[in-house]
Parts: structure tokens; sequence; C-alpha cells
């Protein structure tokens, strides 16, 4: 069974500009949530949605937005890009049970310049 | 919102028993997860305890846990060197849906 795949695994971006990240899900999940990781800050997450619906949302500003499509995919925009948004972005699916595991891609790392 | 505690590194000789420490603060959490992440990848999940039972073992991994002081530890036994990497635990935050908060993560590195 593949696993997790977010697309694209590096960016580069300038203030003020907008980006989106990719994730395709285990097939069969329905739940992807996604997560920032930073040195300082460690892994903070940013949402989680299940059946195309965001079912649960971290303390992140408006500019972080996400969706989910019928197929189970999901993307996560973010928009007028500042220094501090440089991170590894994580996607993880998973059956979508409160205890069900997460399963991780490798990451989008993206660089505000 | 919940906490997770973990010390930040941790050193040991190959061959040697490694065991990583974390604490957490949901005392409703219902499985409690640990996680390896190797340089430049993404998080790997080793394995995963219920909240009622007390240890679990897969084969070089033993988990403990410890519900009454919401300590968990993951032991890993004659550690080798491709052991070495960061290894998260994680509680699931959320009553609806799925909100995992995970610890600074215990950076472990296995010495020749």
């Amino acid at each position: 069974k593949a696993g997790v795949t977010q697309t694209p695994r590096y960016l580069i971006k300038t203030r003020g500009q907008q980006v989106t990240l990719s994730c395709s899900p285990i097939s069969g999940h329905r739940s992807v949530s996604w997560y920032q990781q930073t040195p300082g800050q460690g892994l903070q997450f940013l949402f989680e949605y299940f059946s195309e619906t965001q079912r649960n949302k971290g303390n992140f500003p408006g500019r972080f937005s996400g969706r989910q499509f019928s197929n189970s995919r999901s993307e996560m925009n973010v928009s007028t890009l500042e220094l501090g948004d440089s991170a590894l972005y994580l996607c993880a699916s998973s059956l979508g049970g409160r205890d069900s595991p997460l399963h991780f891609g490798n990451g989008t790392r993206l660089t505000v310049t | 919102g919940e906490d997770v505690e973990q010390s930040l590194f941790l050193s040991v000789r190959e061959g040697d028993s490694s065991v990583i420490n974390c604490t957490y603060t949901d005392s409703s959490s219902t499985y409690l997860y640990w996680y390896k992440q190797e340089p430049g990848a993404g998080l790997q999940l080793l394995t995963y305890i219920f909240s009622n039972m007390d240890m679990k073992q897969d084969q070089r991994l033993t988990v403990l846990l410890n519900k009454k002081d919401k300590h968990l530890s993951l032991r890993i036994a004659d550690t080798q060197t491709g052991d070495s990497a960061i290894y998260f635990c994680a509680e699931s935050e959320s009553n609806y849906g799925q909100n995992f908060v995970f610890g600074p993560g215990t950076r472990l590195s296995v010495l020749p």
C-alpha cells in the first residue's frame, strides 16, 4: 500500500506570495491532518479534515487554510507569506477515529525569503 | 491545552539499551504513541499503547506506561547506529476528531 505522498518536497517563495501544498493520503484513509514543524516551536497542529469537512483547527492565523477533496486528497494554502512561515509542513492521514494512528508523509520544506 | 514533555538529548553506546522518557497531562488519552524521525524525513509510527495496558513489547521496542504518574517510556534493546534519530511521544488531545499533541522530541545519538 502506498504511503502518504506530499508534493512538492521543496519550495522557495518570497514574502507576500502565497503557496499551495498537496497531500495524497493512504488509500482508504478519510482523515488528513497538517502539522507545521520548526526548530523553535516543534510540531504544531494546523488543521484536520475528514470527509471534506474541517473537523479540528489549531491556533494559526487565517492566512493558513486547507481543503479536502472527495477522493480524500488535501491541499493547504498559505497566503501573504512571512519569513516565520519557513518550516517543514507535514501531512498525515488516518482512518479518522480519535485514536487512529497518524501516518505521515515526508513533508514539504518551505523556505520564505 | 495539553502538554507533553521529553528530555531533549540521549547518547548511548552501540549495543546498549536506550530508554526515552515522556510525561503527558491528558488523563483521558486512550492511546499514547511513539514516532521516529530521521533527517529529511517525516515521522514514522513506531508503536502505540492503549491506556489500560502497562507494557507493550514489539521486537526490540518495549513501551512502559505508568498511568498514575502519566509517564511513558520507550526502551530500545541492543541499540544500533541506525536507531540514531529524533523520537517523539504523542497523545491525542481532541474529544472530536484528531489533534495529536507531540513532545519536543528526544535526539538519540548512538556512539560506536
